[in-house]
């Protein structure tokens, strides 16, 4: 069946640092592919969606490439902010009539100042 | 922007009692449905709600839960007799379209504590 694989945290950055977190997919069929994002305190909202291969979302900053030869979708940013502290989840949507997400473990992300 | 709002955002519940979870979608989504996650697992898919009825279901969503949609604007998620395993951050989501490329927008949460 389909699931994503999120690389594990907890990350801890310094403010302007490069961020990449790593997601790899298993599907059948072309899923769309989603970044989420959890502040401490509050639900998940949308990062980020790409909808076929080669596809980039991006959003605050954040980008991520549907890489269908690679089945992998990572997560980066150039530089992050203390703002950006969060635990950001992976997740896709199957073809036809999948219609729930599978998601991630999540990896929780640490800015410091 | 338009928000899914969750009510209560913590529930205390004995084990064996009845709970109800509420969620308000946004106005002119179609398509419903309800996650949680356990502490320290994945988000896991539990129910999906269109058109006043069930589409899919997981192997987790049995005869203890039901979902319905009571008039326009409520959806709620009821667990019959709660289990200590119930414990979990539950999730509401509502979509404009069920396609694939549609994304779900979710509310804050509601954490069920189960004593």
């Amino acid at each position: 069946g389909n699931s994503v694989t999120q690389m594990e945290g907890p990350v801890t950055l310094s403010e302007e640092a490069f961020l990449t977190i790593n997601c790899t997919y298993t599907a059948t069929g072309y899923p769309s592919l989603f970044w989420y994002v959890q502040y401490p305190g509050e639900g998940l909202q949308l990062l980020l969606k790409a909808t076929k291969a080669d596809d980039k979302g991006s959003n605050k900053g954040f980008e991520a490439t549907y890489r269908k030869e690679t089945t992998s979708f990572h997560l980066e940013k150039g530089s992050v902010q203390v703002s950006d502290s969060a635990v950001y989840f992976c997740a896709l949507k199957g073809a036809g009539n999948n219609r729930k997400l599978i998601w991630g473990l999540g990896t929780s992300l640490a800015v410091n100042p | 922007e338009p928000e899914v709002t969750q009510t209560p955002s913590h529930q205390v519940t004995q084990m064996g009692q009845e709970v109800i979870l509420r969620c308000v979608p946004i106005s002119n989504h179609l398509y419903f449905y309800w996650y949680r996650q356990i502490l320290g697992q994945k988000v896991e898919f539990l129910v999906s709600f269109y058109n006043n009825e069930i589409s899919e279901k997981s192997e987790i969503f049995d005869d203890q839960f039901s979902v319905e949609r009571p008039d326009g604007s409520n959806f709620t998620l009821k667990i019959r007799s709660t289990k200590l395993e119930d414990s979990a951050m539950y999730f509401c989501a509502s979509s404009e379209r069920d396609s694939s490329n549609q994304p779900q927008h979710f509310g804050d949460g509601t954490r069920l504590s189960i004593l």
